[in-house]
């Protein structure tokens, strides 16, 4: 599976668009990108997830670019609940084993 | 929604110890993983398994084993704990082709 490059860590005033960037310039056809979160002493949880097209859910839009090499997450009205690591990762939807880097730390700010 | 209930929050294990860790899913998934989380080095995959009474070595199997007697249940085996197993240890489950649901993890320290 293609490697990621995150930012250690991020701030964003409580209310505004928080944009969490990933490089994935090695990213293959048929890797999809996938974003989880992981809030202080729990277990990582889903956020989203796509291939080629701009998604959004209820929690967050992803946006990929054309060539796919890179993608950003947007919590578009971030809140002191959102404040966590956010990890970005691409993977092949076959063989089910996801690598989790590092990850960038949000912080939302008051 | 899926669960996946670890067994225990904190655990406090005495070196050499034989440790088990449990982690039990409710929804059918073929797929469960272990992993274990140090601060700076993320997570990193120690063992998973595709279906019952399989496993496959993850990144850093040493020191670990696991069992799947049932398709709902995933152990995780410390044969003789030493201190540098000392971490947060996270449990998840995934259908095939699907993003994984975690635990809420164990929290183990060996003394």
């Amino acid at each position: 599976d293609a490697k990621t490059t995150q930012p250690t860590s991020m701030d964003c005033a409580e209310g505004r668009a928080a944009n969490l960037p990933c490089n994935h310039s090695t990213i293959s056809g048929n890797e999809y990108v996938y974003w989880y979160r992981q809030i202080h002493s729990q277990g990582p949880q889903y956020i989203i997830h796509g291939l080629k097209n701009n998604e959004t859910n209820e929690m967050a839009s992803l946006i990929i670019t054309e060539d796919r090499k890179s993608s950003t997450l947007i919590l578009p009205h971030a809140t002191l609940r959102d404040t966590a690591v956010y990890y970005c990762i691409v993977r092949v939807n076959t063989g089910n084993q996801f690598y989790f880097g590092t990850g960038t730390s949000l912080t939302v700010i008051p | 929604d899926v669960k996946v209930t670890q067994s225990s929050r904190y655990l406090v294990k005495r070196t050499g110890e034989k440790v088990f860790l449990e982690c039990v899913q409710d929804m059918d998934h073929e797929n469960m993983f272990w992993y274990r989380q140090d601060p700076g080095l993320g997570l990193r995959l120690i063992y998973f398994s595709y279906d019952v009474k399989m496993k496959e070595k993850g990144d850093i199997p040493e020191g670990y084993s696991v069992s799947r007697e049932k398709k709902e249940r995933f152990s995780l085996i410390l044969e003789s704990a030493s201190t540098n197993q000392t971490s947060m240890y996270l449990c998840a489950s995934s259908l095939e082709g699907w993003g994984y649901t975690f635990g809420s993890g164990t929290r183990l320290t060996v003394v």
